[in-house]
């Protein structure tokens, strides 16, 4: 399709394991956003791509998070030694350029047991 | 820091209803304002937005008006329906973008 694509959809994994988060973003569109959005709160910047440089990474939580974008299109995020407290809803955006309105893919429901 | 702060919820109207969800930010520069939509079972989708100040953005016979002095961009809509019913999210952007908490809206016939 022609929107933005996340894989998978769900993913349960056990405290401690690994986690990648694939987003696929609309062709031709250089900036790309990861976002986490907990039950009954808005999305939470995590981190944002211009080509394939994170041009702001602020938004991390810690040094378990990180995310790449290697060639300026698909982009993955990573997950070690998850914990109870990751549980959520990934998102994914990408927009034109940076500032412009974001088209958000479907997102993935994390749960970490 | 830039922020938004949006109107909680849940908000009930009966079709027909007026409609006002508030949003009001802090922001250091001239970002660019967002009314996005989630509803059941669907992913964010852009409803609306307004650049600078004054701008009205308007879709779907919703309607916000940047307003610099008072640094808010409130949500109306004359007649709501129960197809509106959803999660509203107000947004800024000034290259980084902060969302609001949500305002879930429920219309009942």
């Amino acid at each position: 399709g022609a929107g933005v694509s996340q894989t998978p959809s769900n993913k349960v994994t056990e405290k401690g394991k690994y986690v990648e988060l694939r987003c696929d973003p609309i062709s031709g569109h250089t900036a790309l956003y990861w976002y986490r959005q907990s039950l009954g709160q808005g999305p939470e910047f995590l981190i944002y791509f211009q080509g394939t440089g994170a041009a702001d990474d602020s938004g991390l939580p810690n040094d378990r998070f990180f995310a790449v974008r290697p060639e300026g299109s698909v982009s993955t995020l990573k997950i070690q030694r998850t914990e109870r407290g990751d549980s959520a809803v990934y998102l994914c955006a990408s927009s034109p350029n940076s500032g412009q309105p974001q088209h958000f893919g479907d997102g993935t429901r994390l749960s970490i047991l | 820091g830039d922020s938004v702060t949006q109107m909680e919820g849940p908000v009930t109207l009966s079709e027909e209803a007026f409609l006002t969800i508030n949003c009001t930010y802090t922001a250091t520069g001239y970002p660019s304002l967002f009314w996005y939509v989630q509803y059941p079972g669907e992913g964010l989708q852009l409803l609306l937005k307004a650049t600078k100040a004054d701008d009205k953005g308007s879709n779907k016979g919703f309607e916000a008006t940047y307003r610099k002095e008072t640094t808010s961009f409130h949500l109306e809509k004359g007649s709501v329906q129960v197809s509106d019913s959803a999660v509203y999210f107000c947004a800024l952007s000034d290259h980084q973008f902060y969302f609001g908490t949500g305002t879930s809206l429920t219309v009942i016939p």
